[in-house]
């Protein structure tokens, strides 16, 4: 199975902050990767999709990068709605995998 | 517009079983995938399997040792996970999420979720 490691595991930022989320796979999975967003009791959305398109009605201070192993996700201005949890997601092998997600929390 | 409508909580004693349903409206259900997607308490996401509403085709993540079945009834729009031999760890929220047969890097992939139903096992 292919491993997503994300990092870092938590984070505290204030708002206007830009913040990166990465996702390591431990094999190469070329651009067959999402991003999603998860608030509290809510299902999950998917941001980024094929690693660095922006889901329809994401705002565009989302945004994606990478290909292979290495992945980045990009907050360039965090706002006091993206306080939440992300979580990378491979879906070039079967089973598909998620990272263990990264809580951005205020500061 | 799109939606999927799950069933609601379930309460159950270790080594039952639970069938939770899915229902999609507002698109063509066959020309889409549904996929089942869980959360333990506190925890991370957890795929566990797709399902082609089409063909039947089904995929399932390997480590629930054919515990898991995912069928579909094309006559209502309808899809459902079932899993047996519950045990405490299998305590979640299942969530199922449309997905387009084209392929998850198509948009219209994970673009739609129900909104999760509870399933505990507790004896």
């Amino acid at each position: 199975d292919i491993q997503m490691t994300q990092s870092p595991s938590s984070l505290s930022a204030s708002v206007g902050d830009r913040v990166t989320i990465t996702c390591r796979a431990s094999q190469g999975i070329g651009n067959d990767l999402g991003w999603f967003q998860q608030q509290p009791g809510k299902a999950p959305k998917r941001l980024i999709y094929a690693a660095s398109r922006l889901q329809s009605g994401v705002p565009s201070r989302f945004s994606g990068s990478g290909s292979g192993t290495d992945f980045t996700l990009t907050i360039s201005s965090l706002q006091p709605e993206d306080f939440a949890t992300y979580y990378c997601l491979q879906h070039l092998t079967s089973p598909w995998t998620f990272g263990q997600g990264t809580k951005v929390e205020i500061k | 517009q799109v939606q999927l409508v799950q069933s609601g909580t379930e309460v159950k004693k270790p080594g039952a079983s639970v069938k939770v349903s899915c229902k999609a409206s507002g698109y063509a259900f066959t020309d889409y995938h549904i996929q089942w997607v869980r959360q333990a308490p506190g925890q991370g996401l957890e795929w566990m399997a797709w399902i082609n509403c089409n063909s039947g085709d089904a995929n399932y993540l390997q480590t629930f040792q054919g515990r898991v079945t995912v069928t579909r009834d094309k006559s209502i729009n309808t899809v459902y996970v079932e899993l047996s031999s519950l045990r405490s760890d299998d305590t979640a929220v299942y969530y199922c999420a449309r997905g387009s047969l084209g392929g998850p890097k198509r948009e219209d992939y994970f673009d739609s979720w129900g909104q999760g139903t509870l399933v505990t096992v507790s004896s």
